[in-house]
């Protein structure tokens, strides 16, 4: 079956502006996850949606939000873009929230902030 | 924090095991040890988990020690498409709370 999708793949913006990326994950998965990847940080942990409820937050600003459809899929926004947003976003889903259940990643959204 | 402790390179020639060691010494009893790897600007790929068994599957296999607090993930003849940076993950669970803590990682390098 097809892999977690996230949309779109490259995306440029410029300090100040707004961003939404969206996340579709493997058909059956109710459980999504995001991630921010940056060569300094390494990958980080940013929220959880199950079941179109936020689970579990990382330490990230209040600029960083997210949501979840009951179809599953899912968008995070980032407001007030700041250069150090540049990142690789990566979503992940598995089938349930909660045991430990695997993770599957998508293949990021790559933001630029100018 | 990452709970585990992996060497940052290795190098392995083509054909050979991979042998990535990880060390993982405040394991709890209820927490599993996962590996993922990821290459170059792609998402994370899920190789193994296992909790205190030793695992085996069509991509690698999970060596665990008696007393959980270390663990060597075998890449059986290596290619070179297994370049990638590969992580062990003790997966931090409490219920509800679950999520990937990554560390730095090792990355893998397989030479010709």
């Amino acid at each position: 079956k097809a892999g977690v999708t996230q949309t779109p793949r490259y995306l440029i913006k410029t300090r100040g502006q707004q961003v939404t990326l969206s996340c579709s994950p493997i058909s059956g998965h109710r459980s999504v996850s995001w991630y921010q990847q940056t060569p300094g940080q390494g990958l980080q942990f940013l929220f959880e949606y199950f079941s179109e409820t936020q689970r579990n937050k990382g330490n990230f600003p209040g600029r960083f939000s997210g949501r979840q459809f009951s179809n599953s899929r899912s968008e995070m926004n980032v407001s007030t873009l700041e250069l150090g947003d540049s990142a690789l976003y990566l979503c992940a889903s598995s089938m349930t929230s909660g045991g430990t259940d695997t993770q599957y990643f998508g293949p990021g959204t790559r933001l630029t902030v100018l | 924090d990452a709970k585990t402790t992996q060497p940052p390179s290795m190098d392995c020639a083509e054909g050979r095991a991979a042998n990535l060691p990880c060390n993982h010494s405040t394991i709890s009893g209820n927490e599993y040890v996962y590996w993922y790897r990821q290459i170059h600007s792609q998402g994370p790929q899920y190789i193994i988990h296992g909790l205190k068994n030793n695992e085996t599957n069509e991509m690698a296999s999970l060596i665990i020690t008696e007393d959980r607090k270390s663990s060597t993930l075998i890449l059986p003849h290596a290619t070179l498409r297994d370049t990638a940076v590969y992580y062990c993950i003790v997966l931090i669970s409490n219920f509800g709370n679950e999520k990937l803590t990554f560390g730095t990682g090792t990355r893998l390098t397989i030479i010709p």
